[in-house]
């Protein structure tokens, strides 16, 4: 079993530019989930899939932010005219419906530093 | 779901067992209470959970009060690599709910 990934781990652009981000959560789970975490905060929900359907959306999820599920697989998250308050790092976490406890699994994570 | 409250830092010498309190007073029937930790720079990671049994797992233990209203996560021998941010979360199993973390508890074990 190995585990929710995220590419890349690390990411520096400057302001206005565009930035995408892939998880590969692991194997057989059909939920996705993303979360951004700020310096000295707890991670923050941003969006959910369930399979390839966008299931929930935060208020934190501006028209900039949009994220995609297209096979039910692997998702990305892609930021559009960054600005320097889109800083943080940026989570995902996976889990399989079924068994009652639907426990989320984390990825590494990629921060994001705009300049 | 509930929310929960936690002290903002604890220390612990390595070897000792760290009990980490978790006060959740509004918890209802449906919701589970959830422990991750998180290792500076790392992603979180699930240690347990529990509804109102106590649990163990390879971690740690969750012990829950009768009335649910408080939890403890007891890391049963503490070494250095248990140094991180420890977050409890409540939250209805079984549904596509979301996590609500909160700024959790700093574990420091130290030698």
């Amino acid at each position: 079993d190995t585990g929710v990934s995220q590419d890349p781990r690390h990411k520096i652009t400057k302001r206005g530019q565009n930035v995408t981000f892939r998880c590969d959560p692991i194997s057989e789970h059909n939920r996705l989930y993303w979360y951004r975490q700020t310096l000295g905060q707890g991670p923050e929900f941003l969006t959910y899939f369930q399979n390839e359907a966008q299931l929930e959306k935060s208020r934190l999820l501006s028209d900039r932010f949009s994220a995609e599920r297209p096979k039910g697989s692997f998702s990305t998250l892609e930021i559009q005219r960054t600005e320097q308050g889109d800083s943080a790092m940026y989570l995902c976490a996976s889990s399989l419906t079924g068994g009652g406890t639907d426990t989320q699994y984390f990825g590494p994570g990629t921060r994001l530093t705009v300049l | 779901d509930a929310k929960t409250t936690q002290p903002t830092s604890m220390d612990c010498a390595e070897g000792r067992a760290a009990n980490l309190p978790c006060n959740h007073s509004t918890i209802s029937g449906n919701e589970y209470v959830y422990w991750y930790r998180q290792i500076h720079s790392q992603g979180p990671q699930y240690i347990i959970h529990g509804l109102k049994n106590n649990e163990t797992n390879e971690m740690a233990s969750l012990i829950i009060t009768e009335d649910r209203k408080s939890s403890t996560l007891i890391l049963p021998h503490a070494t250095l690599r248990d140094t991180a941010v420890y977050y409890c979360i409540v939250r209805t199993s079984g549904t596509a709910s979301k996590l609500t973390f909160g700024t959790g508890t700093r574990l420091q074990v130290t030698l």
